[in-house]
């Protein structure tokens, strides 16, 4: 079983919409997580970290972490074209830099 | 402040060869990590040297392997190259594990393309 499940599939949306994007964890133990944001042939960039859990709001996005159900979520508000993008959950263990990653979702924003 | 840097960017190499890949962590970060990003496994998790010690590894040959200097500067190798070793590789930074907002920053990568 991976540690990070996150289907892979491509999402395209209208500018304005809502994006929502999940992924599911199987260690109970992680306490981090956090989303990251590549753009193409660029390295991630970190957008949003949570420590166990909880929601996290800035700006626009929103990060959900419910550990009873090991269920992570990322939703992008007021969606722009320049959030057109992989989106990358990840997770690690407290005392460890090990990030376990998921497979990543490629957003597209249509104008 | 100058984030996390990755020489080289692109590179091709040939069957066999071995690369050299460099990183050079935002200062004040002593934690360095190397992941392998490919499009059929995703981003996964090389090593991590903290204090020029490996001190977490993930599932790979021996072929992989790296180092950190004193000033906190990593390097990678991979050695007699397969073209499965096609990938980007991508370094990241931290300041300490044990610090709890222990944010962990990624560099741009260099794309290897092994022929």
């Amino acid at each position: 079983q991976k540690e990070v499940e996150q289907d892979p599939g491509p999402l395209s949306v209208p500018e304005g919409a809502i994006v929502s994007l999940n992924c599911t964890y199987s260690n109970s133990a992680f306490q981090y997580f956090m989303w990251y944001r590549q753009y193409s042939r660029k390295g991630p960039e970190l957008l949003m970290y949570t420590y166990s859990s909880g929601n996290k709001e800035d700006g626009r996005f929103t990060a959900q972490v419910d550990k009873s159900s090991k269920y992570i979520s990322l939703f992008i508000r007021d969606s722009q074209p320049s959030d057109s993008a992989t989106y990358l959950c990840a997770t690690r263990l407290y005392g460890n830099n090990r990030l376990a990653f998921g497979k990543g979702n490629q957003v597209v924003v249509i104008p | 402040k100058a984030g996390v840097t990755q020489t080289p960017r692109y590179l091709i190499k040939t069957r066999g060869q071995q690369v050299t890949l460099s990183c050079s962590p935002i200062s004040g970060h002593r934690s360095v990590s190397w992941y392998q990003q490919t499009p059929g496994q995703g981003l996964q998790f090389l090593f991590e040297y903290f204090s020029e010690t490996q001190r977490n590894k993930g599932n790979f040959p021996g072929r992989f392997s790296g180092r950190q200097f004193s000033n906190s500067r990593s390097e990678m190798n991979v050695s007699t190259l397969e073209l499965g070793d096609s990938a980007l590789y991508l370094c990241a930074s931290s300041l300490d594990r044990e610090v709890l907002e222990n944010t962990i920053y990624f560099g741009e990568g260099s794309w290897l393309t092994v022929v």
